[in-house]
């Protein structure tokens, strides 16, 4: 009964290569959001959906392109991997609006050789 | 731009000893503060502030936010060395129901 789920736990992929993250909710959030941790551990947003809606784009680049087939899921797209992009991807979701903690899946550890 | 930082960016502390840890901000439009509690996997979430001078607390830890001086801190007492984790401090701000996180402070509780 995990709450927020992505698959795939560990990913190592070489350069050059494009890969998929999935991500699940069975909270019946609307929103979802994808943050990306680096080696210092710090998480920074990328985007955010709410029911299936594109609401935040952080200046990350167009390789990475996220699509949500349904607001329980959100799939993270990644073309053309470099060695930068090697990091945690984490999942999150949430109720819109004030207030409201995000809940986090147990995160993508993506290395790039 | 909008920033958090946290300090100390690490701490070592034997069990029983109290800690603090501290979170400033400087954002726009700030709607809340949240805390959570990162070990090996994903944020779980601890506490998320909105007023002024009022504590929450939970078991051995406690937290308060001055919205005027803009910063918040986490007190753990009586520590264990279940504590030992990174404590990420994030802000929700209104534009875009984004959080924006902290460095996180990395606290070590040795036996």
């Amino acid at each position: 009964d995990t709450a927020v789920s992505q698959t795939p736990k560990y990913l190592v992929t070489q350069m050059g290569n494009d890969k998929s993250i999935k991500c699940e909710q069975n909270l019946g959030h609307d929103t979802m959001y994808w943050y990306k941790q680096d080696s210092k551990k710090f998480l920074k947003i990328m985007f955010s959906y709410n029911n299936k809606e594109l609401i935040i784009n952080e200046t990350v680049p167009n390789r990475f392109s996220p699509k949500s087939p349904d607001k329980a899921h959100l799939n993270l797209h990644i073309n053309s991997l470099e060695l930068g992009d090697s990091a945690v991807y984490f999942c999150a979701s949430s109720q819109p609006g004030p207030y409201t903690e995000a809940f986090f899946g147990q995160g993508t550890r993506l290395t790039v050789v | 731009e909008d920033k958090v930082v946290q300090s100390p960016l690490s701490l070592v502390v034997h069990e029983g000893d109290t800690v603090t840890l501290n979170c400033s901000y400087e954002v726009t439009n700030f709607r809340s503060l949240l805390w959570y509690k990162q070990e090996k996997k994903a944020p779980t979430f601890l506490f998320m502030l909105t007023s002024s001078g009022i504590e929450k607390k939970s078991g051995r830890l406690s937290s308060i936010l001055d919205k005027k001086e803009l910063f918040s801190i986490l007190n753990i007492t009586a520590t264990q060395t279940g504590d030992s984790a990174v404590y990420l401090c994030a802000v929700e701000v209104l534009s875009g129901d984004k959080l924006i996180f902290g460095t996180g402070t990395r606290l070590q509780v040795f036996p």
